[in-house]
């Protein structure tokens, strides 16, 4: 079992739709990001997380420490959100500081 | 643009050699990350620099290495090339190498082993 896990894999949404993209972990974390990667491969930091929310413009990203649980909200999407959304922990500990999850690809459909 | 340069963009080559990829971090940015992906492995941290000096190792293969020279560019050099070595190579930068940091991507290189 992958030590972070994303869902869905894929998602195809309707332009204006909420949509929800969900991230579960089971490690000890300092800080959870989420990130995007454009269809052309490249890739932007959304958010970092270490409790609660944050909103940047039509996204908002929220953890659940307890839970070990974070969801990352785009409201009125729009085809330009197209892209994989991917998940990452911070670990407090072991030699790998970053563990990702294995992106949800998202598709909005004008 | 984030700031972090990647050369070269793409590096075709055969089995067998060894090829270095270069990372220039965001001005004032003192750690360099590299990540591997592959479409069956998704992104794969592979090592941390932090003004020069390693942070953390993560899957890297023995036939991999890296540094962070004074200047805080790095190179990661890659030998004795396996098919399965065919991915991109991605470089990131952030300031001071925390978990609270924002780290900067670079465009990547994609390496092809043929």
């Amino acid at each position: 079992k992958n030590e972070v896990e994303q869902s869905p894999q894929n998602l195809t949404a309707q332009e204006g739709e909420f949509i929800t993209i969900n991230c579960s972990y089971s490690v000890g974390i300092s800080a959870l990001h989420w990130l995007q990667q454009h269809p052309g491969g490249g890739i932007v930091s959304l958010f970092m997380l270490s409790s609660g929310k944050k909103k940047h413009g039509r996204l908002i990203a929220t953890i659940n420490i307890q839970e070990k649980h974070s969801s990352l909200h785009i409201t009125a999407s729009h085809p330009r959100d197209s892209a994989v959304y991917i998940c990452a922990a911070h670990r407090y500990s072991g030699n790998t500081p970053l563990v990702f999850g294995k992106g949800t690809r998202l598709s909005v459909i004008a | 643009d984030s700031g972090v340069t990647q050369t070269p963009k793409h590096l075709i080559t055969a089995t067998g050699q060894r090829v270095t990829l270069r990372c220039s971090p965001r001005s004032g940015d003192l750690s360099v990350y590299w990540y591997q992906q592959s479409l069956d492995q998704g992104l794969q941290f592979l090592i941390q620099y932090y003004n020069g000096e390693e942070r953390a190792k993560g899957n890297i293969l023995e036939r991999f290495s890296a540094q962070q020279f004074p200047d805080l560019h790095s190179e990661l050099n890659l030998s004795s090339l396996e098919l399965g070595d065919s991915a991109l190579y991605f470089c990131a930068s952030s300031p001071l190498g925390g978990p609270t940091d924002t780290q900067y991507f670079g465009p990547g290189t994609r390496l092809t082993v043929l």
